[in-house]
């Protein structure tokens, strides 16, 4: 089975810091995709970014940035300079290459940045 | 684009009551979903339809019926709801669910129901 763990529930900081929000994933497959969704309080899910398991290339985009490293089993999601736009709850989740169309997500992380 | 719309935004209904849940895209999508999610909690899948099939069903109480009339349209019925059923209520589209390839499995997810049952 898998598993998606966001230890972090709540995180809050003051606008222009940097803050790292933390994902570890469990699994028995070698292939298999990672995501990052943001939602905000109008509730729907924005997605973020889809990392496949062979592709361990750190990404940056504007602001964001992500981390995969297979050997910690981990993608931990970079944001630089937040904004008081960026407050969501932000969830990180996992699904098989094969297989069902399951996402598994992890129980999410509640950024809160404050002016 | 990769809207997909859901109505109403808001639903309050009895016990009794029978009412529905309305989601709609028009990306092309063949795969759509539904989901559940309670206050501070992940969203958690009901139900999956590919290519106008039901492909997943996650052991979901009968009161919640799913329909797919066609490949741009994805209902939820419901019918005697418990209060415990109050909850966002979520659907999503990818372009496959079934294949990997490319940005396929991307599930783009609508502003969701707010349901409360009474």
């Amino acid at each position: 089975a898998q598993k998606v763990t966001q230890a972090q529930t709540e995180i809050s900081v003051v606008e222009k810091e940097d803050v790292t929000l933390d994902c570890v994933y469990e699994t028995r497959d070698t292939t298999y995709y990672l995501f990052w969704y943001k939602q905000p309080p109008s509730g729907e899910l924005v997605f973020l970014i889809r990392r496949n398991s062979f592709d361990e290339q750190n990404e940056i985009s504007g602001r964001y940035s992500w981390n995969f490293q297979k050997s910690t089993s981990s993608f931990n999601f970079t944001i630089t300079a937040s904004q008081v736009v960026d407050s969501a709850v932000y969830f990180c989740a996992l699904r098989l290459i094969q297989g069902a169309q399951k996402l598994v997500f992890g129980q999410g992380t509640r950024l809160t940045i404050n002016p | 684009d990769t809207e997909v719309t859901q109505t109403p935004k808001h639903l309050v209904m009895g016990m009794t009551n029978k009412k529905s849940l309305k989601c709609e895209q028009h990306m092309g999508h063949r795969a759509m979903y539904w989901y559940k999610q309670k206050a501070k909690k992940p969203p958690e899948l009901m139900f999956v339809y590919s290519y106008e099939k039901l492909s997943i069903n996650e052991s979901v109480p009968s009161r919640f019926s799913p329909e797919c009339p066609n490949s741009s349209l994805l209902n939820l019925h419901l019918h005697a709801l418990q209060p415990e059923d109050s909850a966002l209520y979520l659907c999503a589209s990818s372009q496959d669910g079934l294949s990997a390839g490319g940005g396929k499995n991307i599930q783009y997810f609508g502003a969701g129901t707010r349901l409360s049952v009474l």
